[in-house]
């Protein structure tokens, strides 16, 4: 079936440090991409995504890619500042089925 | 409201108590979801309602589990028998076509499940 791998946690960064966070894919069909994050005592917030091979989803200063040929989308943000402190899911949701399917989850702590 | 509000925020019952747990979408919003985030499994699916038919009730984990959305709006949650292993954060999530591929799912803040 579908799944979603991402790299184990935490990851600990200094303020203004680059940051990735790697993600895999197994899909049957051509998913669409998400990332997901959820800052402590918040909910599940929709950061980017993207819907086909090659595009880039963008916002806050995040991007991840859509490469199909290594079924990766991998986050990353060239200066991570101490408010991205969070956990990311990546997920993924194959055409003509509705829910989401997420990866573990990946806990950034920035400290300045 | 303008997000997706879920009731109560936090439960605290008995093993072999019956609990419900509801779901407010998005007004205007036609699709519905509900997942689990527990510590061993993480995130999981668990029902998808289109309007108020469930086309996709896979991630129902057992027949203790049951959901309903009435008016396509309100939906509830209901867990019979509750066992420990039914402690998670209860999310739900809705979007404004069926078809999360295209459109995003706005997630609500959850209730926190504790079985004693």
């Amino acid at each position: 079936g579908d799944s979603v791998t991402q790299m184990e946690g935490p990851v600990t960064l200094s303020e203004e440090a680059f940051l990735t966070i790697n993600c895999t894919y197994t899909a049957t069909g051509y998913p669409s991409l998400f990332w997901y994050v959820q800052y402590p005592g918040e909910g599940l917030q929709l950061l980017l995504k993207a819907t086909k091979a090659d595009d880039k989803g963008s916002n806050k200063g995040f991007e991840a890619t859509y490469r199909k040929e290594t079924t990766s989308f991998h986050l990353e943000k060239g200066s991570v500042q101490v408010s991205d402190s969070a956990v990311y899911f990546c997920a993924l949701s194959d055409r003509g089925a509705d829910k989401l399917i997420f990866g573990t989850g990946t806990r950034l702590q920035v400290f300045p | 409201g303008a997000g997706v509000s879920q009731s109560p925020s936090n439960k605290v019952t008995e093993k072999g108590k019956d609990v419900e747990l509801r779901c407010d979408p998005i007004s205007g919003h036609t699709a519905l979801y509900w997942y689990r985030q527990s510590l061993g499994q993480g995130l999981e699916f668990l029902i998808y309602f289109q309007g108020n038919s469930a086309p996709d009730k896979s991630g129902l984990p057992s027949d203790r589990f049951s959901a309903e959305r009435t008016g396509g709006s309100v939906s509830t949650l209901t867990i019979q028998r509750t066992q420990q292993e039914d402690s998670a954060v209860y999310l739900c999530a809705s979007s404004s076509t069926g078809g999360s591929s295209n459109q995003p799912q706005h997630f609500g803040d959850g209730t926190r499940l504790s079985i004693l």
